[in-house]
């Protein structure tokens, strides 16, 4: 099974700045990545795929990058909508497997 | 509109059973794989089981082995999970979850999970 480790567990950020999280896996898993948001009481949803692609509807401040192993998720300009959870998780290999989640606070 | 509705949680006591069950709209339910996923409280995303198409490939994390069974009906647009031998470890809420994001552009599907329920909470105490 594949162990993906996001870092950092929390990241306190300014409105107006930049997030980066990251998110690793314990072998490659090519460009086979999602990243997930989350709000409190809400279901997840899907940010990106493939990596680096944003999903439908998904506005273009987020951006992502990585393969293989190492992948980051950057929110650029951070609203108040993206305080949240977000978890990558990796389909390339069965059982697909979440990251534990970075947690993105107001600062 | 695509939606996926879970329903059948609640709370039971430990050795018990439930069955989830999650109605899908807006989509053609037996082409997709779908997915089992759960959230204990204030922890992270766990995959809990998967069911492709038509019902013939099963899949299910180590934890609920031999509890746990999935399966669909493709006639009526619904998912399941039946669970028993309940423990306070299965406390989490339940999320059915579509696996299959279509890209236009590429005219490919990834197997992220694109559309999610908005969760039905099982609570396992005495």
């Amino acid at each position: 099974e594949i162990v993906m480790t996001q870092s950092p567990a929390t990241l306190s950020v300014s409105p107006g700045e930049s997030a980066t999280l990251s998110c690793r896996a314990s072998q490659s898993v090519s460009s086979n990545l999602a990243w997930y948001q989350q709000k409190p009481g809400q279901a997840p949803r899907l940010l990106m795929y493939t990596a680096s692609s944003r999903a439908t509807g998904i506005p273009a401040r987020f951006s992502a990058s990585g393969s293989g192993t190492e992948f980051t998720l950057t929110i650029s300009g951070l609203q108040s909508a993206d305080f949240a959870i977000y978890y990558c998780q990796q389909y390339n290999s069965w059982p697909y497997t979440f990251g534990q989640g970075t947690k993105v606070e107001i600062k | 509109e695509v939606q996926l509705v879970e329903s059948g949680g609640g709370l039971v006591q430990p050795g018990g059973s439930l069955r989830l069950s999650c109605v899908v709209s807006g989509f053609t339910f037996s082409k997709y794989w779908m997915h089992w996923v759960r959230q204990a409280p204030g922890k992270g995303l766990v995959w809990v089981s998967r069911m492709n198409s038509d019902g013939r490939t099963t899949n299910y994390a180590d934890s609920v082995k031999g509890r746990f069974t999935i399966s669909r009906d493709n006639a009526k647009n619904t998912l399941y999970l039946q669970m028993s031998s309940l423990t306070a470890e299965d406390t989490a809420v339940y999320y059915c979850a579509r696996e299959g994001y279509y890209d236009s552009w590429s005219d490919l599907y990834y197997d992220a999970y694109d559309i999610w329920g908005q969760g039905t909470m099982v609570t396992v105490s005495s």
